[in-house]
């Protein structure tokens, strides 16, 4: 079965450092997300990206993030300059439509740790 | 805007019993999407099951099934014959129009 796939499982940076997490989404799939997992609190919608632009983004997304669909296959997060606070487990997703029925397919998720 | 709310941060159950995990939301919009996501300790967020708004019909997935409110706005969950790779979290979403919002999660834990 197709999965999405993120590298790398864990990163670790200092404060103040650029931070790129990679997705590969499902090869057949045009939708493409972002979320954060705070250690232990909710999931947390972060941006969502559709024909090489965002489609919708939260109040979370802000000029520190940024998306990129650089080739055909990869979809990065850049945050810009990291904060203690931006530690969290990020997941990607990718969907072939827009919304259900077609399902939202998760990634296992790249933990960022901020130092 | 549209919120979720799961007020049941940890539950346990014994193998082979039944738990129900409760959701609620708050929404004006009456068409929309319901979802339940387990997590297990690998943190793969892995689709359970999903409900549409528009059906009256509760979602059924072989031990899965939902407890679906409209009015109530409530979304529960039942697990029956509960089994040790059923220990997880379990985040409940809601969907409307590129949305995606999710509780804060249930943990469940399934003990032999």
């Amino acid at each position: 079965e197709p999965e999405v796939t993120q590298t790398p499982s864990h990163q670790v940076t200092q404060m103040g450092q650029e931070v790129i997490l990679r997705c590969v989404p499902i090869s057949n799939h045009l939708y493409f997300y972002w979320y954060r997992q705070i250690l232990g609190q909710k999931v947390e919608f972060l941006v969502s990206f559709y024909n090489n632009e965002i489609s919708e983004k939260s109040e979370i997304f802000d000029d520190q993030f940024s998306v990129e669909r650089p080739d055909g296959s990869n979809f990065t997060l850049k945050i810009r300059s990291t904060k203690l606070e931006d530690s969290a487990m990020y997941f990607c997703a990718s969907s072939a439509e827009r919304g259900p029925p077609y399902e939202q397919y998760f990634g296992p998720g790249t933990r960022l740790t901020v130092t | 805007a549209q919120t979720v709310t799961q007020s049941q941060p940890e539950m346990s159950v014994q193998e082979a019993e039944t738990v129900t995990l409760s959701c609620t939301y708050d929404t004006s919009e009456n068409n929309y999407y319901l979802f339940w996501y387990k997590q297990p300790p690998s943190r793969q967020m892995i689709l359970v099951i999903r409900q549409e708004a528009y059906k009256q019909q509760n979602a059924t997935e072989n031990r899965f099934s939902v407890n679906f409110q409209k009015a109530a706005k409530s979304f529960s969950l039942k697990i029956s014959d509960s089994q040790l790779g059923d220990t997880a979290m379990y985040f409940c979403a809601f969907y409307n129009n590129n949305d995606m919002r999710f509780g804060a999660g249930t943990r469940l834990t399934v003990k032999p």
